[in-house]
Formats: structure tokens, sequence, C-alpha cells
């Protein structure tokens, strides 16, 4: 079936670099994805979303990136910090249809 | 403005022991999910209120979940009997629409021994 998935399970950065988290998506009838932040022992934390009449969208040190093209979605953190360590996950939604998540990449950020 | 409240934060219970976990969503959010996320996945969703009614409850086991949303606010979710398998963290979100941002909680984190 089709789904959400992510290049790399893990990332690791130093402090300060800008981190680049890749998703792609199969599902061409997605209209509305969205990027969230999970700290361990905690729920997901929303960062920013973007529909697909948009192909950029930027927030306080985070941008979203959708090329519709060849379905992938990415996130951009500017100047990355220790706080930002944590599992990113990118979803996606087709309409009305349920929200359906990727497994998740792993931030480590050095000091 | 108080987020998305879930209790408890951690049950540990022995195989075939019920077990329940309750929700109170973001004041004024009409639509609640149920999530069930195990390690190292994404959450995957087990069921959708909009306000009482259950609209998507295709993904929840039947045979031994249930769930329920009395007057369209809390939400409680229960398992009987409960199964090894049946650990995971289960996570409520709570959006004003269904089309809208979904914001969640903390999570239960249960542990079936």
């Amino acid at each position: 079936g089709e789904s959400v998935g992510l290049h790399l399970p893990t990332l690791s950065v130093q402090e300060g670099d800008n981190s680049i988290i890749n998703c792609a998506y199969s599902n061409s009838a997605s209209d509305y994805f969205i990027w969230y932040k999970q700290e361990s022992g905690k729920g997901p934390q929303f960062i920013i979303d973007i529909r697909s009449n948009m192909d950029k969208r930027q927030g306080q040190r985070v941008t979203v990136l959708l090329n519709k093209t060849v379905k992938h979605l990415s996130l951009q953190i500017a100047a990355t910090q220790p706080g930002d360590s944590a599992v990113y996950f990118c979803a996606e939604k087709a309409g009305y249809s349920t929200l359906t998540f990727g497994k998740g990449t792993m931030l480590l950020v050095s000091p | 403005e108080a987020g998305v409240v879930q209790s408890p934060r951690y049950k540990i219970i022995e195989k075939k022991q019920p077990v329940a976990f309750w929700c109170n969503p973001i004041s004024g959010h009409n639509t609640l999910y149920w999530y069930r996320q195990n390690l190292g996945q994404g959450p995957e969703l087990l069921i959708r209120y909009e306000n009482e009614e259950a609209v998507d409850d295709s993904q929840l086991p039947k045979d031994r979940f249930s769930a329920e949303r009395l007057k369209g606010v809390d939400s409680t979710l229960k398992i009987q009997p409960a199964e090894l398998g049946d650990s995971a963290v289960y996570l409520c979100a709570s959006s004003l629409v269904a089309e809208e941002t979904q914001y969640f909680g903390p999570g239960t984190r249960l542990l079936v021994l």
C-alpha cells in the first residue's frame, strides 16, 4: 500500500550546523504534510505544516520544502541546537483521510 | 492554554489483566484521536472521534479494545484482556476539526508482563 518513509534513520550534526531531514511519500493524492518532533518520553510536538499548493514554508529556524514532482518533503533546521535532538516524523494526509506517519529520523546534535 | 492531558503516564500490568487510559483534549477541540506507537515507529491511528461519534475505528482491534467519548469531551480507551503485544505508548491527540493540525498528549506507556 502507499506509505510515508524516511531516507535516514539517524542524523548526527554539530551544534550550529544546519540540518536537513528528508521524507519520501508515495500517495500522490496527499495534500497536507506535517513535521513533528518527539523528544524522549514525550508526545509528538507540532513543528510546521505545508499544504500541497505550496512548495516552501518557513517558521522560526525551520523551513519545510515540498517537491510534488518527486514526492519529497524535507525539514531544514537552521543553526541546530542541542535542544533540537529528538526523533522527527513526517506525516501526510489526503483530504479527509487519516494522518499517516513515517518511521522517524533521529537527530543527534553534539555541542 | 492547557494541552492534551493523559493519565496515567505509565502502567505496568500482567497479561490478561484489563487496563484503561484517559484523555482530556484541548478545550474546544471537537476531534479526538487515539494512536498506538511502538518503539521506533510512528504513531498509528486506532480510533477517531468527531464529538461523541466514532467516525473511524477501522484499525481498532475490537475483540479486546474499546473506547468511548461521553459528552464529546474526555475519552477513555480500554484493553481487556491485555496481551504482551499491547506493550506500547498510547497517544491521544485532538484538533479543532478533522482538517486541522493535531496536537498530541504526552502518552501512556504501557508494559504488559
